[in-house]
């Protein structure tokens, strides 16, 4: 059974930085490209980093560029969302999210997510 | 950036009813779009990728067509387990993005 189990989401000062991880477990992790969703809370959907199953590959959402880094260790079957400066509009929960096996750009597997709150 | 705009935002509807959803991009985006459910508290589910090829697993009941611009979202009879929002979400280039989202309540 494919599971996603985020975690390190909580309440962080603006300006502050939190590291997301993501533990996969039930495929072969090592073969699928990876993202991180966010959705704050009550509004949609907000794709923002998306990473090649070797890391040769990375994108960014331009909300999120150049404070946001996305990693994994495949060893470890593991991603990471390292965020800093982060602002009261990077609250939300942050999902992430499994690029479909026949199809790349389609999420079908996501985790429970995790909440990020930066409030002072 | 490409803009998908569903509507409408909110839709009520009868179990047994036939249920249609509209998104549409800001440009032609070929049939590289997909379809989510969300219910309250839940991460989202794929429902539909390449407008109209059903994921494995998730009821014929659901059905999405369209191409370039105009996609909509069908589901023939609205069942109890469908009352959900619903996204659509194109792939056709980076970054991603999402429609606004459908909800559908019971009327």
């Amino acid at each position: 059974e494919v599971q996603l189990v985020e975690s390190g989401g909580g309440l962080v000062q603006p300006g502050g930085s939190l590291r997301l991880s993501c533990a996969a477990s039930g495929f072969t992790f090592s073969s699928y490209s990876m993202n991180w969703v966010r959705q704050a809370p009550g509004k949609g959907l907000e794709w923002v980093s998306y990473i090649s199953s070797s890391s040769s590959v990375k994108y960014y959402a331009d909300s999120v560029k150049g404070r946001f880094t996305i990693s994994r260790d495949n060893a470890e079957n593991s991603l990471y969302l390292q965020m800093n400066s982060l602002t009261a509009e990077d609250t939300a929960f942050y999902y992430c999210a499994r690029d479909h096996t026949m199809v790349r750009g389609v999420l079908d597997y996501w985790g429970q997510g995790t909440l990020v709150t930066v409030s002072s | 950036d490409i803009q998908m705009t569903q509507s409408p935002s909110t839709l009520s509807a009868s179990v047994g009813d036939r249920v249609t959803i509209t998104c549409r991009a800001s440009q032609t985006i070929s049939s590289w779009l997909a379809w989510y459910q969300q219910k309250p508290g839940k991460a989202p589910k794929v429902l539909i990728y390449k407008a109209s090829s059903l994921e494995s697993g998730v009821p014929s009941r659901f059905s999405g067509s369209g191409s370039g611009t105009e996609f909509t979202l069908t589901i023939s009879s609205l069942q109890p387990d469908d009352f959900a929002t619903y996204y659509c979400q194109q792939y056709n280039n980076y970054p991603w993005t999402f429609g606004q989202g459908t909800k559908v309540e019971i009327k």
